[in-house]
């Protein structure tokens, strides 16, 4: 069965301090997708990587950047020199042979002034 | 604009009194499905549909049907609603055969059964 951990429910940093969401997943498959979504306090889902599971490059983008460990069946993310606009819930999710989003159980991120 | 439309996006309703939450792609996708999402729990599937007339049970079906009499829309129906089905609820939309390709979302709706 796949699932995905994330162990930090919640996290509060003061602003521009550089921030890390940790992110674990488990399956039995050697293909599948990762995916980071995020989510304001709007409430709409907003897609931000995609990165599958023969790809183990890192990536960056701006202030966001991904490491991704099959070693450790880990995909983390960072956010750098943070901003109050950062402040949202995220969300890990895993996809393997069918078309199901396997969600971890969120992190809620607060960025302070 | 590629777009997927749930409404309403709030509802408040008493227990027992049947409701549905529209969903409706113009992507063309074949697949579709709903997710609740709760506190701690992350986002759960309700239902998904491989395409029109194809629907299957997800992880927490319980409490919910749904139908996919066209390809564009794929309502969620509570026919008796209790308050444990509070929550927000995402429709989502994705094409078949492209493992790992984006889905689509909703606005999202929430739900509060009193």
């Amino acid at each position: 069965a796949q699932k995905v951990t994330q162990a930090q429910t919640e996290i509060s940093v003061v602003e521009k301090e550089d921030v890390t969401l940790d992110c674990v997943y488990e399956t039995r498959d050697t293909t599948y997708y990762l995916f980071w979504y995020k989510q304001p306090p709007s409430g709409e889902l907003v897609f931000l990587i995609r990165r599958n599971s023969f790809d183990e490059q890192n990536e960056i983008s701006g202030r966001y950047s991904w490491n991704f460990q099959k070693s450790t069946s880990s995909f983390n993310f960072t956010i750098t020199a943070s901003q109050v606009v950062d402040s949202a819930v995220y969300f890990c999710a895993l996809i393997t042979g069918g078309q199901k989003l396997v969600f971890g159980q969120g992190t809620r991120l607060t960025i302070n002034p | 604009e590629a777009q997927v439309t749930q409404n309403p996006r709030y509802l408040i309703t008493v227990t027992g009194k049947k409701l549905t939450v529209t969903c409706s792609q113009n992507m063309n996708h074949e697949y579709m499905s709903w997710y609740r999402q709760d506190p701690g729990l992350g986002l759960r599937q309700i239902y998904y549909s491989m395409n029109v007339e194809v629907t299957d049970k997800g992880d927490v079906p319980e409490g919910y049907k749904v139908s996919r009499k066209e390809k564009r829309n794929f309502p969620l129906i509570l026919e008796s609603p209790s308050p444990n089905q509070t929550s927000l609820y995402f429709c989502a939309s994705s094409p078949i055969g492209a493992l790992g390709t984006e889905a689509f979302f909703g606005q999202g709706t929430r739900l509060t059964v009193v």
